[in-house]
């Protein structure tokens, strides 16, 4: 199957803070890019999709000025939670889709914020 | 819109007993379907896929058949062990623009 890698897998910060998530895929080139957010016991919902060079497109309800999305190069996205906030609290997860990669996951990151 | 719709749960089974986790779909096309596995902390693992009607995907045992004519994709699984104590999810993919849409999740507990 197709490598990616999520990184960091887990991050405490502090309120008013900024994080960044890396999504890179080592075997392929993305062309689209899934992210995801994880409540507890509950199911993926889809934040955003990007497509390479372009601007994110976000599902309603997520805001595009507090989780800044950046797909610039084939291999690598980045989520960026800014003025981070403890219900932003939540596992998020990327999805690099390209050619007949669609179905491998990122293995995670687990964002705390206190 | 396409959906998913899983069996809930929560499963508990005895070792080496018989698994089925159900799921149906709505799809106005030809989705592509999926069963991923989640442990506790970690990302999603794809277990088995399948992208067309009657293909079966199998993985560690585990099996399930794309039925168009019932729209279901149920995963089974002859002889549950304590390792596959997780939280499942059925999945399935738009082929024209990747979308992918999960079902709620049915989280298995297998005791010895």
């Amino acid at each position: 199957g197709a490598v990616v890698s999520q990184h960091p897998s887990w991050v405490i910060c502090k309120s008013g803070t900024s994080v960044k998530i890396e999504c890179r895929s080592l075997d392929f080139q993305a062309t689209t890019m899934f992210w995801y957010r994880q409540f507890p016991k509950q199911s993926l919902m889809l934040m955003a999709t990007s497509n390479e060079g372009s601007k994110a497109t976000y599902e309603q309800g997520v805001e595009k000025d507090k989780f800044l999305i950046n797909h610039a190069s084939l291999t690598l996205s980045t989520l960026t939670v800014t003025s981070a906030h403890p219900e932003d609290s939540s596992f998020y997860i990327c999805r690099p889709v390209g050619g007949n990669t669609e179905a491998f996951f990122g293995q995670g990151t687990r964002l705390t914020v206190v | 819109g396409d959906s998913v719709t899983q069996m809930e749960g929560p499963v508990t089974l005895s070792e080496e007993a018989f698994l089925t986790i159900n799921c149906t779909y709505t799809a106005t096309g030809y989705p592509s379907l999926f069963w991923y596995v989640q442990y506790p902390g970690e990302g999603l693992q794809l277990l088995l896929k399948a992208t067309k009607a009657d293909d079966k995907g199998s993985n560690k045992g585990f099996e399930a058949t794309y039925r168009k004519e019932t729209t279901s994709f149920h995963l089974e699984k002859g002889s549950v062990q304590v390792s596959d104590s997780a939280v499942y999810f059925c999945a399935l993919s738009d082929r024209g623009n990747n979308d992918m849409r999960f079902g709620a999740g049915t989280r298995l507990t297998v005791k010895p």
